[in-house]
C-alpha cells in the first residue's frame, strides 16, 4: 500500500543546475498537487493537475515547471535551481469525492538544498 | 483569494491536559471545507480532522474536536488529554467548492510542545 512516493528524498544541487522531483500515486487519484514548505510559510501551492495531461498554476509557480503525462505521475522540474528554491517539497494527491472534501494523501517530502 | 490564518506559531500544553489551536479564515463563499493536519517530526502530513461548512454540528475524532463558528470564520482545534504523540506542527486548510477546482490553501501552521 504505497500511496504517494516521491523521489528523491533529499538532493544538493549548485545554482543553475536542473532536476526533477517525482511523484507516484497508485490510488488512481485525479488531482495531484506540489506544494513547498519553507519554515514560518506553512505549505504553498506551486502548480497542481486535475488530471492526466493538464497543469495549472498555483500560488508560487515561478522557476518550475511541470507535467502529468501519464495519470499515476506528477513531475516537477526545477530548469536552473536558485538557492531560494531551498526548501522541502511535498506531492499529494485525491480523489473527487461526491461531497467535494476530497482529501489529500501525501508523500514524505523531499529536501532540496541549492547551494 | 482565500487566506487562512494561524495567529499562534507556538502552543505548549502539558501531558493529559487539553489545548485550543486558533485559526480564522477568509472567504466570500458559503459552503466550503476546512480541514486541519498535523505534521509530525517525520515530516508525514496526517489528516487530524475536516468540517463540512454547511453543517451545523463540530465534528470531533476521538480527542480530537473543533469549534466552527461560520459567521465569525473561525474554526479552532481542541485537542483533549494530551499525549506526548499528539506534538507537531498543525497545519489549518481551506478549500472551496469542488466546482471551483481550487486547491487547498493552508495556513502558516502552530508548532505544539507537549511537555510531560
Amino acid at each position: 500500500n504505497a500511496g504517494v512516493t516521491q523521489t528523491p528524498k533529499f538532493r544538493v544541487l549548485k545554482t543553475g543546475q536542473s532536476m526533477t522531483l517525482l511523484c507516484a500515486q497508485d490510488m488512481n487519484h485525479e488531482y495531484m498537487y506540489w506544494y513547498r514548505q519553507d519554515p514560518g510559510m506553512g505549505l504553498r501551492l506551486i502548480h497542481y493537475s486535475v488530471g492526466e495531461g493538464t497543469t495549472a498554476k498555483g500560488e508560487v509557480p515561478d522557476g518550475y515547471n511541470v507535467s502529468r503525462l501519464k495519470k499515476q505521475n506528477f513531475l516537477l522540474g526545477l530548469e536552473s535551481a536558485a538557492p531560494s528554491q531551498t526548501s522541502v517539497y511535498f506531492c499529494a494527491s485525491s480523489d473527487q469525492l461526491e461531497s467535494g472534501a476530497n482529501v489529500l494523501t501525501f508523500g514524505a517530502g523531499s529536501r532540496l538544498t541549492v547551494l | 483569494a482565500q487566506t487562512v490564518t494561524q495567529s499562534q506559531p507556538e502552543m505548549s500544553v502539558q501531558e493529559a491536559e487539553t489545548v485550543t489551536l486558533s485559526c480564522t479564515y477568509d472567504t466570500s463563499e458559503s459552503d466550503y471545507y476546512l480541514f486541519w493536519y498535523k505534521q509530525p517530526p517525520s515530516r508525514q502530513m496526517i489528516l487530524v480532522i475536516r468540517q463540512e461548512a454547511y453543517k451545523q454540528q463540530n465534528a470531533t475524532e476521538n480527542r480530537f474536536s473543533v469549534n466552527f463558528q461560520k459567521a465569525a470564520k473561525s474554526f479552532s482545534l481542541k485537542i483533549s488529554d494530551s499525549q506526548l504523540g499528539d506534538a507537531a506542527m498543525y497545519f489549518c486548510a481551506y478549500r472551496a467548492p469542488l466546482s471551483g477546482n481550487t486547491p487547498l490553501v493552508f495556513g502558516k501552521g502552530t508548532r505544539l510542545s507537549v511537555i510531560a
